[in-house]
């Protein structure tokens, strides 16, 4: 595609309940990452694929996220039992390989009531 | 393990002269700079691996000395579109890729 797509744009649920967040990323991207930013804050980088795998997952906040990529291509990142303070802007980028220009989708705003 | 940034916040009027930099405590292999605008997804600026290089394009350029742990980013004749939050990520290296952001540097152009 043209560039990285999620979706949905908006997400709101009910503490307690699973969401799933989908990232789309530019055709031909080996490198996919996911990061969280709460409101005012930083970037909270979560987890890096290069094709399918994830070599490092100590990223994710807790055993409620996890996340998978098949096909080398499309990403789902699931949270259960949402809480709270997992209120935030999923944001997922991609690159060509790792260690290159990352370009970012326009992100998942994710509220938690 | 959270790099620091420095300053926290910056204003200029256009054509003025910025660095923002980014420490930290641990061994790095490379830093990752980016820009965001209020309301927008981050734009990947660059990315500086060890060696002590020195990058940029346009006006805006950076340093990353290793032995310092220490990257710099340099705005020069700053324009209006220069303004927003800067963010500056290191990855320590190795098998597993992990960056770690640090808190910002939040950039006002003003006329």
């Amino acid at each position: 595609g043209a560039g990285v797509s999620q979706s949905p744009s908006n997400k709101v649920t009910e503490k307690g309940k699973d969401v799933e967040l989908r990232c789309d990323p530019i055709s031909g991207h080996t490198a996919l990452y996911w990061y969280r930013q709460s409101l005012g804050q930083g970037l909270e980088f979560l987890i890096y694929f290069q094709g399918n795998s994830a070599p490092d997952k100590s990223g994710l906040p807790s055993d409620r996220f996890s996340a998978e990529r098949t096909g080398g291509s499309v990403s789902t990142l699931t949270i259960q039992r949402t809480q709270q303070e997992d209120s935030a802007v999923y944001l997922c980028a991609s690159s060509r390989e790792a260690l290159e220009t990352q370009y970012f989708g326009p992100g998942t705003r994710l509220l938690v009531l | 393990q959270q790099p620091v940034q420095s300053p926290q916040a910056v204003i200029l009027r256009e054509g003025e002269d910025a660095v923002i930099n980014c420490s930290s405590s641990k061994a790095l292999y490379s830093v990752h700079w980016y820009r965001q605008k209020h309301g927008e997804a981050p734009v990947f600026l660059m990315i500086l691996l060890k060696g002590g290089e020195q990058k940029g394009h346009d006006k805006i350029s950076a340093s990353f000395n290793e032995k310092k742990q220490q990257s710099s980013l340099y705005l020069t004749a700053s324009q209006l579109s220069y303004s927003g939050t800067y963010f500056c990520g290191t990855e320590k290296g190795g098998s597993n890729y992990k960056l770690t952001f640090g808190k910002g540097t939040l950039l006002t152009v003003n006329p």
